[in-house]
């Protein structure tokens, strides 16, 4: 099994350009979710699907930030327009069916926004 | 707010000592999860836990949770340079269908 895979790995973009990041989550696993940390405010839960629908997007900072799940196997989170506050290390993970299984986590992708 | 609670945030040992970090909930949970997140990776999934008052261990690692289901504790005894990352718990709480993670407590440990 290849795990959650997670693009691109790093991203360096300039204030007010549009960010997308991809993830794939593990086969079979029905729950995705997008994390964001930071040194400042640890790790944060910015949305959750289940079954490719958004259940929980109370983390998303503001409108700035969306994400999608088209299907089982992928998912994007974009912002736009980026700001430097954004520059974080994202992350996605998947776990199986019942919500509070073991989640397994991407290798992220460490955004900075000059 | 906060709704899981983690300390020490930082903790810094000499190989062979012995480690604790806490995780505290002003409510009950359901269960607790703890991950382990090396320098520059992932939080990795260790173990959970969802019984009041269970016990878990693996190899030199203990995990508990407490009989009220409000706190829990990871203790690793005799760590090594293996050890060194930051150490999560993650609360769920019932009828809420996601994860609190604590804020971590990263450990050091000097050779």
């Amino acid at each position: 099994d290849a795990g959650v895979i997670q693009s691109p790995r790093h991203e360096v973009t300039e204030m007010g350009q549009e960010v997308t990041l991809r993830c794939k989550p593990i086969s079979g696993h029905d729950y995705l979710f997008w994390y964001r940390q930071t040194m400042m405010r640890g790790l944060e839960l910015l949305i959750y699907f289940n079954n490719n629908v958004p259940i929980d997007d109370s983390g998303m900072p503001e409108d700035r930030f969306s994400a999608k799940m088209p299907n089982a196997s992928f998912s994007t989170l974009k912002i736009q327009p980026s700001e430097p506050r954004d520059s974080a290390v994202y992350f996605c993970a998947s776990s199986r069916p019942g919500l509070q299984e073991t989640q397994y986590f991407g290798p992220g992708t460490r955004l900075l926004v000059l | 707010g906060q709704q899981v609670m983690q300390i020490p945030q930082y903790q810094h040992v000499q190989e062979g000592e012995d480690f604790t970090t806490y995780c505290n909930s002003s409510t009950t949970l359901s269960n607790i999860q703890w991950y382990k997140q090396r320098p520059g990776g992932h939080p990795v999934f260790l173990i959970q836990l969802v019984k009041s008052g269970e016990v878990k261990k693996q190899k030199r690692l203990t995990f508990q949770f407490g009989e009220a289901k409000k706190n829990s504790s990871l203790h690793i005894t005799a760590t090594q340079t293996t050890d060194v990352g930051t150490y999560f718990c993650a609360g769920a709480l019932y009828n809420f269908n996601k994860f609190y993670f604590g804020s971590g407590t990263k450990l050091n440990v000097k050779p």
